[in-house]
């Protein structure tokens, strides 16, 4: 079956700029995931979604990101007046129930802000 | 919080096993060991997880201590396609939806390089 996809799976935006990252989960998954990983490091949390609902805000970095999910499936990221320090690889990834279950990853969305 | 440690890289000549080790020494009663694999470019992936008992699957093997503090991925043969970033994770299974940070803390991972 199909996975987890994303789109764009490249953005260039300019500083300044708002950015919209899409995630499409595994049919049927409630649990939504957002990472973010800087070059060479490792995957930072941004946000859990659980059905629609965010129990895990706790990573976003600042108030500039904010994420939705409607209709318990798709979410989008959105990154207003983006910095040059928020390009990164911006990562999906979806659940069967909950957290302690399989996360299958998206292939990212590579965001490079000028 | 129960977090991970492990080695930022290790080398292995194809063919060869190779033992990846990750220390978890605040492991609770509760926490599954999971291991995921970054190839280049990609998305992690699933590789393996277990609680007490030593797990094996197509993929890998995953030894657990007793005492469960530390664990180790075995790759029985390695070849130029395991090439990646390991990462072992410890995930609560008391709830669906336990939220504490450390649910997700990936870290930085080993980086191993298969030499051919």
């Amino acid at each position: 079956g199909a996975g987890v996809s994303q789109s764009p799976s490249n953005k260039v935006t300019e500083k300044g700029k708002d950015v919209e990252l899409r995630c499409d989960p595994i049919s049927g998954h409630t649990a939504l995931y957002w990472y973010r990983q800087s070059l060479g490091q490792g995957l930072e949390f941004l946000i859990y979604f659980q059905g629609n609902s965010a129990p895990d805000k706790s990573g976003l970095p600042s108030d500039r990101f904010s994420a939705e999910r409607t209709g318990g499936s798709v979410s989008t990221l959105t990154i207003q007046r983006t910095q040059q320090e928020d390009s990164a690889v911006y990562l999906c990834a979806s659940s069967l129930y909950g957290t302690q279950e399989t996360q299958y990853f998206g292939p990212g969305t590579r965001l490079l802000v000028l | 919080d129960a977090k991970t440690t492990q080695p930022n890289s290790m080398e292995s000549n194809e063919e060869e096993p190779v033992h990846l080790p990750c220390n978890h020494s605040t492991i609770s009663g509760t926490d599954y060991i999971h291991w995921y694999r970054q190839l280049p470019s990609q998305g992690p992936e699933y590789v393996i997880h277990g609680l007490t008992s030593n797990v094996n699957n197509r993929m890998a093997s995953l030894a657990i201590a007793e005492d469960r503090k530390s664990s180790t991925l075995i790759l029985h043969r390695a070849t130029l396609r395991d090439a990646a970033v390991y990462y072992c994770i410890l995930r609560d299974d008391s709830s669906p939806l336990i939220t504490t940070g450390n649910q997700f803390y990936f870290g930085t991972g080993t980086s191993l390089t298969v030499i051919p």
